[in-house]
């Protein structure tokens, strides 16, 4: 069992340009979540998916979008990147919406 | 919006030495959950807390949930170096119809001096 996994691990972008980060899980949970992690600010909620087909915004969604097409698959896509949004991305899963969060190893993403 | 504040940000102690962290919540919490970070790599669950007045044990690790359900501390006995990373408290809130709303704080990071 892979439990969660992402991908990429790495990334760099060119300012403007698109991408998308995929998480994948065979833990078969229904939540979902997307994190960004910036040096001093801890773990600030992007989007999340309470089950396949649904998304809703978390505290900081604002330059991304996401998708939830199959329960196993998180995505989360930067249209335009901007350098504001260089950080760690972290993908969790979560059984219930009250539980513990099993996280991903991470993608690093630089944008230029 | 709920706020989690965790002190403090940085704690340098001697090999052998204890260690506290602590967690406030604005608003009474349904629970608290605890993530430790070790450098490179990513959160993992450590324990959670639901009842008011909580204390759970794991081996030198003690963490307490306050009686107003608002505060938390993680509490390290003896320090070792396999302690280094960062700590998480992160307060879970029912914000209605079903649904809830978990919010990290932003860790303190423990270094060992062996």
């Amino acid at each position: 069992n892979a439990g969660v996994t992402q991908t990429p691990k790495f990334r760099v972008l060119k300012t403007g340009q698109s991408m998308t980060l995929l998480c994948a899980q065979d833990m078969n949970h229904e939540y979902m979540y997307w994190y960004r992690q910036d040096p001093g600010m801890g773990l600030r909620l992007i989007h999340y998916s309470v089950g396949e087909g649904t998304t809703a915004k978390g505290e900081v969604p604002d330059g991304y979008n996401v998708s939830r097409l199959k329960k196993q698959n998180f995505l989360l896509g930067l249209e335009s990147a901007a350098p504001s949004q260089t950080s760690v991305y972290f993908c969790a899963v979560g059984g219930q919406a009250y539980n513990e969060q099993f996280f991903g190893p991470g993608t690093r993403l630089t944008v230029l | 919006g709920q706020q989690v504040m965790q002190i403090p940000q940085y704690q340098h102690v001697q090999e052998g030495e204890d260690f506290t962290t602590y967690c406030n919540s604005s608003t009474t919490l349904s629970n608290i959950q605890w993530y430790k970070q070790r450098p490179g790599g990513h959160p993992v669950f450590l324990i959670q807390l639901v009842k008011s007045g909580e204390v759970k044990k794991q081996k030198r690790l003690t963490f307490q949930f306050g009686e107003a359900k608002k505060n938390s501390s993680l509490h390290i006995t003896a320090t070792q170096t396999t302690d280094v990373g960062t700590y998480f408290c992160a307060g879970l809130r029912y914000s209605g119809a079903g649904s809830y709303q978990l919010t990290f704080g932003k860790g303190t990071k423990l270094s060992v001096i062996p």
